[in-house]
C-alpha cells in the first residue's frame, strides 16, 4: 500500500512571497488532514477534509492560508503572503474513518520564511 | 486546559533498559482513542500503538506497550528492550468525536534519547 505523498519536501520562500504545498492521501482515504508542526511542538490541525467537503477549518488563518481538495483525493494547501511566523513542517495526514484509525503521515514539507 | 499532557520534554534511556513516557488526557467523552506516534529526526510520523477507551486490556505492539490507566486518565508508553534506533520525539494523540467527526488532538512531546 502506498502511503501519504507530499511535495515539496523543503521550501525557502521570503516573506509576502506566496507557496503551496501539495497531498496524496492513501488509496480509499476519506479525511484528510493538514498539520502545521513549529520546531519543538506537537501538531496542530489547520483543516481537516471528508471527501472533498471542509470539515473543520476553525484553526485555519483564512486571511492567508486555503485549502481545496476538488475531487475527494488529493489537496493542496496555500499561504499567501507568506509571514516570517508561517516556518514550520506542513504535515499532511490521512485515514480510513473508523474510530480506531490511526492518522498515516506523509513525510511533510519543511517551509522557511526568511 | 490542554487536552493532552506529557510532562517530559526529555528522557535518557541506557541501551536495552525499558523506558515509560508519561501521557495524561482531559476528555469528558466516553468514546475515545489514544495513540502514540513516533518522530525521528528525518520528520515522518510513524504510527506506533492504540488503545480505545473501551479496552479492558493495555494494548501490545511488538516491544511498545500502552499502560491505560481510565481512571487517572493516563495513556503512558512503555518501550521494552531500548535501541538506538528508539531515539525520536514520542507523540501522544487523543482521538475524540466533536460535532460528529473524529479530531485527533497531540500532546507537546517528548524527546527520547537512547545512550549506548
Amino acid at each position: 500500500e502506498a502511503g501519504v505523498a507530499q511535495s515539496p519536501r523543503y521550501k525557502i520562500i521570503e516573506k509576502r512571497q506566496s507557496v503551496a504545498f501539495w497531498c496524496n492521501p492513501i488509496s480509499g482515504h476519506a479525511t484528510l488532514y493538514w498539520y502545521q508542526q513549529i520546531l519543538g511542538q506537537g501538531p496542530k490541525l489547520l483543516i481537516q477534509f471528508q471527501n472533498n467537503g471542509v470539515v473543520d477549518d476553525s484553526q485555519l488563518p483564512k486571511d492567508r492560508f486555503s485549502a481545496e481538495r476538488l475531487k475527494g483525493v488529493d489537496s493542496t494547501l496555500k499561504i499567501q503572503p507568506a509571514k516570517l511566523e508561517d516556518s514550520a513542517v506542513y504535515l499532511c495526514a490521512s485515514s480510513w474513518g473508523g474510530p480506531d484509525s490511526p492518522l498515516h503521515f506523509g513525510n511533510g514539507t519543511r517551509l522557511t520564511v526568511t | 486546559a490542554q487536552k493532552i499532557t506529557q510532562t517530559q520534554p526529555g528522557m535518557f534511556v541506557q541501551e536495552k533498559e525499558a523506558v515509560t513516557l508519561d501521557c495524561t488526557y482531559d476528555t469528558s467523552d466516553q468514546s475515545y482513542g489514544l495513540f502514540w506516534y513516533k518522530q525521528p529526526s528525518s520528520g515522518e510520523m510513524i504510527f506506533l500503538i492504540y488503545q480505545g477507551s473501551y479496552d479492558e486490556q493495555n494494548a501490545t505492539e511488538g516491544r511498545y506497550s500502552l499502560n491505560f490507566q481510565k481512571a487517572r486518565k493516563s495513556a503512558n508508553l512503555v518501550i521494552s528492550a531500548s535501541q538506538l534506533g528508539d531515539s525520536a520525539m514520542y507523540f501522544c494523540a487523543m482521538r475524540e468525536v466533536i460535532s460528529g467527526t473524529y479530531k485527533y488532538i497531540f500532546g507537546t512531546g517528548t524527546r527520547l534519547k537512547v545512550l549506548a
